[in-house]
């Protein structure tokens, strides 16, 4: 079945340090994927997003890029900040249904 | 004003007891879910609903059920809690696909209930 695999934390980086977190995924069919950020004491909220191969999504100076012939999904940062102290979750879309990677705990020291 | 609100926002109580959570949601979205997040576990998915008429079982739906009042509403119910349903339970939308925002539409979560079993 459809599923996502990401990179266990926890991440403790420095500010300013290079940040990675790779997803993978498991899918039939052509999923949108997702990355989304959890603040302490939120909800999820949507970082970004690629609806098809080769799409990069981009936000807040995060990427990812959608690769289809590795079936992967990695969210990358030049340079972290304190602020992006936070959960990461990957998730794919099939049309029906979401499946989210269990998180992936960044934090950030200054 | 929240897209999406839970309410309510803490709650303790014994085991046996009914609990019910509620979602309300001012997107316009057809599509409703429910989830639990557990440390380690991520999220897992609980009942979703694609409109009032349409309600489905997710992956870990034993021990719940859900009302669907209204587009706009969408309520979890524990008819009898037991400790291992302590968790951060979290209601999300999303528009269906083909609707304005395309296809592959991304979902909008409410800011959870944490809910304590004892």
């Amino acid at each position: 079945g459809d599923s996502v695999t990401q990179m266990e934390g926890p991440v403790t980086l420095s500010e300013e340090a290079f940040l990675t977190i790779n997803c993978t995924y498991t899918a039939t069919g052509y999923p949108s994927l997702f990355w989304y950020v959890q603040y302490p004491g939120e909800g999820l909220q949507l970082l970004l997003k690629a609806t098809k191969a080769d799409d990069k999504g981009s936000n807040k100076g995060f990427e990812a890029t959608y690769r289809k012939e590795t079936t992967s999904f990695h969210l990358e940062k030049g340079s972290v900040q304190v602020s992006d102290s936070a959960v990461y979750f990957c998730a794919l879309h099939t049309g029906n249904q979401f499946y989210f990677g269990t998180g992936t705990s960044l934090t950030v020291i200054p | 004003d929240a897209d999406v609100t839970q309410t309510p926002r803490n709650r303790i109580t014994k085991t046996g007891k009914r609990i019910m959570l509620e979602c309300s949601q001012t997107k316009g979205h057809d599509r409703m879910y429910w989830y639990r997040q557990d440390p380690g576990l991520g999220l897992r998915l609980i009942y979703y609903s694609f409109d009032v008429k349409d309600i489905n079982k997710g992956e870990i739906s034993d021990g719940y059920s859900v009302s669907r009042q209204a587009q706009a509403k969408f309520s979890l119910s524990l008819e009898s809690a037991i400790p291992n349903q302590t968790a951060l339970y979290f209601c999300a939308t999303s528009d269906s696909p083909g609707g304005q925002r395309g296809p592959y539409n991304e979902q909008f979560f409410g800011p959870g209930t944490r809910l304590t079993v004892l």
